[in-house]
């Protein structure tokens, strides 16, 4: 069975500050790692994905996210803030014999502040 | 590319009430799936479907119904509306295991 849990239901950051969003996973097969944003009013985009190979995946809109088997964790960055990066944020997992099937965590919300 | 069109965007329903929420993707993508999503319990799958004639449930699949008849369109079924069912309703598509999946706007339900 695979579950993902990302800690922290809210994050709160300044502008130009730190994101890091909290993404953990369990998994008994090689996982493959999604994070998805989701805009107010919207269907979720995709941000990024890990499946195999390099272990820091670059995505869409300067976020990054690092897979770290030893941890268990694909925890989303980016190094500076901005507005329009208010939005709630994804964590997948999917893998082995799950075919189509994501995985969800419960979700986090960020919100910039000016 | 329209991608994933889901249809209706909002709908309400009384309590005992049928309907089917529409998905159609033009992508000519094998895998499709209806999830639903309840403020802080993420996506939940309701089923799932890896090609045309096949389908399988999925984490919450009690009180729906889906079925494939063609690639395109994987229309989800409320059999008998409840008020638990109130949610926000999305259908997806991928081209095979574990790839990207691509999502459409949602569609809103009331069950009041």
């Amino acid at each position: 069975a695979q579950s993902v849990t990302q800690l922290g239901s809210h994050v709160s950051v300044s502008e130009g500050a730190l994101v890091l969003l909290r993404c953990n996973y369990s998994s008994s097969v090689p996982p493959y790692l999604f994070w998805y944003v989701q805009y107010p009013n919207q269907g979720l985009q995709l941000l990024l994905k890990y499946t195999t190979g390099a272990t820091l995946v670059k995505g869409i809109n300067g976020f990054e996210a690092e897979f770290k088997k030893s941890e268990t964790s694909f925890h989303l960055t980016k190094p500076s803030a901005h507005m329009s990066d208010a939005a709630e944020y994804f964590c997948a997992v999917s893998g082995g014999n799950q075919g189509g099937k994501l995985i969800f965590g419960q979700g986090t919300e960020l919100s910039v502040k000016p | 590319n329209a991608g994933v069109t889901q249809t209706p965007k909002f709908q309400v329903l009384k309590t005992g009430q049928s309907m089917t929420l529409q998905c159609a993707q033009d992508m000519n993508h094998e895998y499709m799936s209806w999830y639903r999503q309840d403020p802080g319990m993420g996506l939940r799958l309701i089923h799932y479907s890896v090609g045309a004639g096949i389908t399988d449930q999925g984490e919450v699949p009690n009180g729906y119904n889906v079925s494939r008849s063609t690639t395109e369109d994987f229309p989800l079924r409320l059999l008998s509306a409840a008020p638990s069912q109130t949610s926000v309703y999305f259908c997806a598509s991928s081209t095979g295991r574990n790839t990207e999946a691509f999502f459409g706007q949602g569609t809103r339900l009331t069950v009041v």
